[in-house]
């Protein structure tokens, strides 16, 4: 079965400060791989997206995630966080055959410092 | 830009009443999802509806919920009976038949049982 792990349930960084998410996933075939982002109150964004190709793909708002597939990983980076970025991130993982169902990891709350 | 529109925002209901909630997907898009997210856990998928069907449900989707598309632009979700326990953020999302596309999501709409 998919399951998506996210080891940190919270993270604080500066305003300014470069930006890393963890994400390993547990899937046996090739993995169709998602971030999400959900503001306060909001829905949830799609942030990045990876299928095949390029291991290194680049998202909105500029966020970018690299796929391992040797360490089962799918990384969030940001260079530079904004205060904006505070959210709660989700990173899922879609089954290769129609990527239907979207299994989550329990999500990471980013906190910027001022 | 089409986005995923769900209403009410928040509902309040006693419990053992019958919910619907209501969600409009993206004009163009086959595949309907429900997915739901208890305060402070994971975001996890309820069920998916294809072709006037339900192609998958998770174990949580019991006999107690059901989903329906009553016309050519809404998809619903019905609770019979609701529980304390159902008391969550609800997301309808949609997406397009191909595989290599993600699936939008709603703003979702909270449901509180009292």
């Amino acid at each position: 079965a998919q399951s998506v792990t996210q080891p940190d349930i919270h993270i604080t960084v500066s305003e300014g400060a470069s930006l890393e998410l963890r994400c390993n996933y547990s899937y046996g075939a090739t993995p169709y791989l998602f971030w999400y982002v959900q503001s306060p109150g909001q829905g949830l964004q799609l942030l990045l997206k990876y299928f095949s190709g390029d291991t290194l793909v680049q998202g909105i708002k500029g966020f970018e995630a690299e796929f391992k597939r040797s360490q089962s990983s799918f990384n969030l980076r940001k260079p530079s966080v904004h205060w904006s970025d505070a959210a709660e991130y989700f990173c899922a993982v879609g089954a290769a055959q129609g990527a239907q169902k979207l299994v989550f990891g329990q999500g990471t709350r980013l906190t910027i410092n001022p | 830009e089409p986005e995923v529109t769900q209403t009410p925002s928040h509902q309040v209901t006693q419990m053992g009443q019958e919910v619907i909630l209501r969600c409009v997907p993206i004009s163009n898009h086959l595949y309907f999802y429900w997915y739901r997210q208890i305060l402070g856990q994971k975001v996890e998928f309820l069920v998916s509806f294809y072709n006037n069907e339900i192609s998958e449900k998770s174990e949580i989707f019991d006999d107690q919920f059901s989903v329906e598309r009553p016309d050519g632009s809404n998809f619903t979700l019905k609770i019979r009976s609701t529980k304390l326990e159902d008391s969550a953020m609800y997301f309808c999302a949609s997406s397009e038949v191909n595989i290599y596309t993600e699936a939008f999501f709603g703003q979702g709409t909270r449901l509180t049982v009292v």
